[in-house]
């Protein structure tokens, strides 16, 4: 089965702090994706990033980075300067690979930028 | 840009009463999915569908659930008789075909929010 953990509930920074958030997952899969998604709080589910077990690469997209450790199951995500715009509920998800393609949730970490 | 979309943006209804949640996927998409969202909680995969049948569900998609693609471009979800704790957010997602080695991205619709009283 697969299971996807964020520790953290709520976090609240002042704006333009770095934010962390932090996702570990567990799987059997050998190849396997995670993803990132924001929800704000009008509801819908945006797609922020994704990655591949095989490449463990990590990048920085804009304010967005992340941190993937297949050593520690880990795939942490970081919103640099962080905006008020910012403020969201954020999922990490697991999916396995080809014909497997359900997403497995975390809990999610909700994220207030104070201005 | 191509977006998945769903009917009604809320739907209220009283318990026991069938209600039918509507999904128009990406129009070459070929894999779709429902998830559900009980208020405050994480996102949680109930069904995906491919090629006219269920392709796996989840523990949650028991048998007052059901799913159809009545057509060539709507995806819907039927709950026979609602329960209080079938309130919740519905999406729908949708995936473009893909080879063995990859992963198509899912789709997500803005969700429909499911009121029973």
């Amino acid at each position: 089965a697969q299971k996807v953990t964020q520790a953290q509930t709520e976090i609240s920074v002042v704006e333009k702090e770095d934010v962390t958030l932090d996702c570990v997952y567990e799987t059997r899969d050998t190849t396997y994706y995670l993803f990132w998604y924001k929800q704000p709080p009008s509801g819908e589910l945006v797609f922020l990033i994704r990655r591949n077990s095989f490449d463990e690469q990590n990048e920085i997209s804009g304010r967005y980075s992340w941190n993937f450790q297949k050593s520690t199951s880990s795939f942490n995500f970081t919103i640099t300067a962080s905006q008020v715009v910012d403020s969201a509920v954020y999922f990490c998800a697991l999916s396995g690979g080809y014909g497997n393609n359900r997403l497995a949730f975390g809990k999610g970490n909700q994220v207030v930028v104070i201005p | 840009e191509p977006e998945v979309t769903q009917t009604p943006s809320h739907q209220v209804t009283q318990m026991g009463q069938e209600v039918i949640l509507r999904c128009v996927p990406i129009s070459n998409h070929l894999y779709f999915y429902w998830y559900r969202q009980i208020l405050g909680q994480k996102v949680e995969f109930l069904v995906s569908f491919y090629n006219n049948e269920i392709s796996e569900k989840s523990e949650i998609f028991d048998d007052q659930f059901s799913v159809e693609r009545p057509d060539g471009s709507n995806f819907t979800l039927k709950i026979r008789s609602t329960k209080l704790e079938d309130s919740a957010m519905y999406f729908c997602a949708s995936t473009a075909p893909g080879g063995r080695s990859s992963y198509n991205e899912q789709f997500f619709g803005p969700g429909t929010r499911l009121t029973v009283l």
